[in-house]
């Protein structure tokens, strides 16, 4: 089965930029989104189609895929930032997501 | 207002079952895909099923392939989920969400989740 592997932890300091990669074979060849999650809440889909971004999501996160690595990168990082992010791609009919990977802002 | 919301969520035993559903509102509830996600406490996110529009294709995860069954009634803008045979392993919270229904659009609205928990 397909899988898509992230760091399970990312550290930024606040004002600096971030990137979370996520790994899968020929994940450029697919699309990928990034679902952001705070602590109780629902996740939020802050990338699609590899590099869009949905209406109300920040401009500083953007998005690339490429090869076997797609990465959400956040600009200017601020505390609310703080989350998990999930990367989320399709292996035929199927939907996988990565393990998330835990954003600190220090 | 976009409201997804779920309900259904209980204690139930191995062995079980459950039915959980899925309300929507403020869209047109019928020109989206539906999905039900899980998360364990304390884990990622993992994909259940997903029903097309009008219920053509319907796909579910190997992990529940046989026990889960999704459906959808557009007349009530609902989604269901019928769990049979649950285990310990299928204790999350289960969430709706919708997706457009075009490539690399994924799930751009979720509902608030419902908790399911397996334990004797």
């Amino acid at each position: 089965s397909y899988e898509l592997t992230q760091p399970p932890s990312v550290s930024v300091s606040p004002g600096q930029t971030a990137s979370i990669t996520c790994s899968g074979d020929k994940l450029g060849e697919k699309f990928a989104c990034w679902y952001q999650q705070k602590p109780g809440q629902s996740p939020v889909q802050v990338i699609y189609e590899n590099r869009k971004r949905p209406s109300g999501i920040p401009a500083r996160f953007s998005g690339s895929n490429s090869g076997n690595t797609a990465t959400l990168t956040i600009s200017g990082t601020q505390a609310m930032d703080e989350a998990d992010y999930y990367c989320q791609a399709w292996d035929s009919t199927t939907v996988v997501f990565g393990g998330g990977t835990k954003l600190t802002v220090l | 207002e976009l409201q997804l919301v779920e309900s259904g969520g209980d204690l139930v035993k191995p062995g079980g079952s459950l039915r959980l559903s899925c309300a929507a509102s403020g869209f047109t509830f019928s020109t989206y895909n539906m999905n039900w996600v899980r998360q364990a406490p304390g884990k990622g996110l993992e994909w259940v099923s997903s029903i097309s529009t009008s219920s053509t294709y319907i796909y579910y995860a190997d992990s529940v392939k046989g026990r889960f069954t999704i459906s959808r009634d557009n007349a009530k803008d609902s989604l269901y989920l019928q769990m049979n045979s649950l285990r310990a392993e299928d204790t999350a919270v289960y969430y709706c969400a919708r997706a457009i229904p075009s490539a690399g659009k994924g799930f751009d609205y979720w509902g608030q989740g419902t908790l399911v928990t397996v334990s004797s």
